[in-house]
């Protein structure tokens, strides 16, 4: 089965530094990778999303990219505010199983004002 | 809001209590997920149902039994419960399995169980 690789833990920076989390992936069939954010008490809510034909994605401050040959897709968000503290999430599916997908162990990002 | 309400959102139990956690979705999605989130395993997959047939069931032991009457609904019951089960459990739906291409995740904000 896939499998899933989060690093790092934890991340601390200074508010309007950069931050980035990497994820590698067992399973070259996996085409879809979402990533999620969790705020405290509250559930994972999805923030961006890349498949597997395209090797960038952004969305304002935060941006998604892939390496399909390496197996590894990165989250670099810009220009961190106090609100970006949480933790965040990366996951791998496939095309025939894709709401199924497997998890990242997180990364616990703090954002120090 | 999310459009997936969980409840309760807190609950503690003995060990020989019998309760059960509620998910509805209001998405009109037709694919719906229970998960486990502890310390030791941030995001752990349970049991995933698909136009309300079980189409996963992560060897999760028999104290959990999952119910999904229809699309919108999904219930887990409780019996018997170990210590080791307190976690936060999380309730999740997508449109669908499978063939129509992948699709995030929308997830509920979990229910707190505590075992005593």
């Amino acid at each position: 089965g896939e499998n899933v690789e989060q690093h790092p833990s934890t991340l601390s920076v200074q508010e309007g530094d950069s931050a980035v989390i990497k994820c590698t992936y067992s399973d070259s069939a996996s085409n879809y990778f979402p990533w999620y954010k969790q705020e405290l008490g509250k559930g994972p809510q999805l923030i961006i999303d890349i498949r597997s034909n395209v090797g960038e994605k952004k969305d304002q401050r935060i941006a998604v990219t892939l390496n399909k040959t390496a197996k590894h897709f990165s989250l670099h968000i810009t220009e961190t505010q106090p609100e970006d503290s949480a933790v965040y999430f990366c996951a791998a599916s496939q095309g025939t199983n894709a709401g199924k997908s497997t998890f990242g162990d997180g990364t616990t990002l703090t954002v120090k004002p | 809001e999310t459009g997936v309400t969980q409840t309760p959102r807190h609950l503690v139990m003995g060990m020989t209590n019998k309760k059960s956690l509620k998910c509805e979705q209001h998405l009109g999605h037709n694919a719906m997920y229970w998960y486990k989130q502890s310390a030791k395993k941030p995001l752990e997959l349970m049991f995933v149902y698909n136009f309300k047939e079980q189409t996963e069931n992560n060897s999760v032991p028999s104290r959990f039994s999952p119910e999904c009457p229809n699309s919108s609904h999904l219930f887990l019951h409780l019996h018997t419960l170990q210590p080791e089960d307190s976690a936060l459990y999380l309730c999740a739906s997508s449109p669908t399995i499978g063939f129509r291409g992948n699709q995030p995740q929308h997830f509920g904000d979990g229910t707190r169980l505590s075992i005593l």
